[in-house]
């Protein structure tokens, strides 16, 4: 069974603060993706990054960035400089690699950016 | 290139009704996924087709719910006999099965309230 931990329910920063969001994941899988994906107020799911398991180099883009570690089997999110615009749900997710890739989701973390 | 449509946006129905959602997949993906997300949630997969072949079922889709696919483009998720459990929102995804590229994109999804 796969499952995915976001521990953190609701965050608040002030605007250009740093802010990490936490992702911890369970799978029996040796092969999987993990995923984020953002959900704004007007509720689409938007696509952010996909990580595959043999891959652990962190990645940059902009003022985000991702911190992947097996070892702890977590999936974490950083964004820097917040803005105002990056208020929204952002869920972690993970999928089995090479079946039909269904997203198994985690419940989210509510970011709030405060002006 | 649109994206993944949805329609309707809202949907209130009396307990009891039947309801149809549709969805529209960016065209040339050949796999759709319904998801069905609650207050507070993640979603959670619903089932999901690659081309016109419905390939897998959650157990959270009961007897009264049923999908299709009949072409391999648009699907529809039609609810039976509503209850107020169903209340949620329902999201269709697409995604193209081709090399490595997994992403599923997401529609802004259907949100259903049964009174």
């Amino acid at each position: 069974a796969q499952k995915v931990t976001q521990a953190q329910t609701e965050i608040s920063v002030v605007e250009k603060e740093d802010v990490t969001l936490d992702c911890v994941y369970e799978t029996r899988d040796t092969t999987y993706y993990l995923f984020w994906y953002k959900q704004p107020p007007s509720g689409e799911l938007v696509f952010l990054i996909r990580r595959n398991s043999f891959d652990e180099q962190n990645e940059i883009s902009g003022r985000y960035s991702w911190n992947f570690q097996k070892s702890t089997s977590s999936f974490n999110f950083t964004i820097t400089a917040s803005q105002v615009v990056d208020s929204a749900v952002y869920f972690c997710a993970l999928s089995f690699l090479g079946g039909n890739e269904k997203l198994t989701f985690g419940t989210g973390t509510r970011l709030t950016i405060i002006p | 290139d649109t994206g993944v449509s949805q329609d309707p946006r809202h949907k209130i129905t009396k307990r009891g009704q039947n309801v149809t959602f549709r969805c529209d997949p960016i065209s040339e993906h050949n796999r759709l996924y319904w998801y069905r997300q609650t207050l507070g949630q993640g979603p959670e997969f619903l089932t999901y087709f690659q081309n016109e072949a419905q390939l897998e079922k959650s157990r959270l889709l009961s007897d009264r719910f049923s999908a299709e696919r009949p072409k391999g483009s648009f699907s529809t998720l039609e609810i039976q006999r509503t209850e107020q459990g169903d209340s949620a929102m329902y999201l269709c995804a697409s995604s193209l099965l081709a090399g490595d590229s997994y992403e599923q994109y997401f529609g802004p999804g259907t949100r259903l309230t049964v009174t």
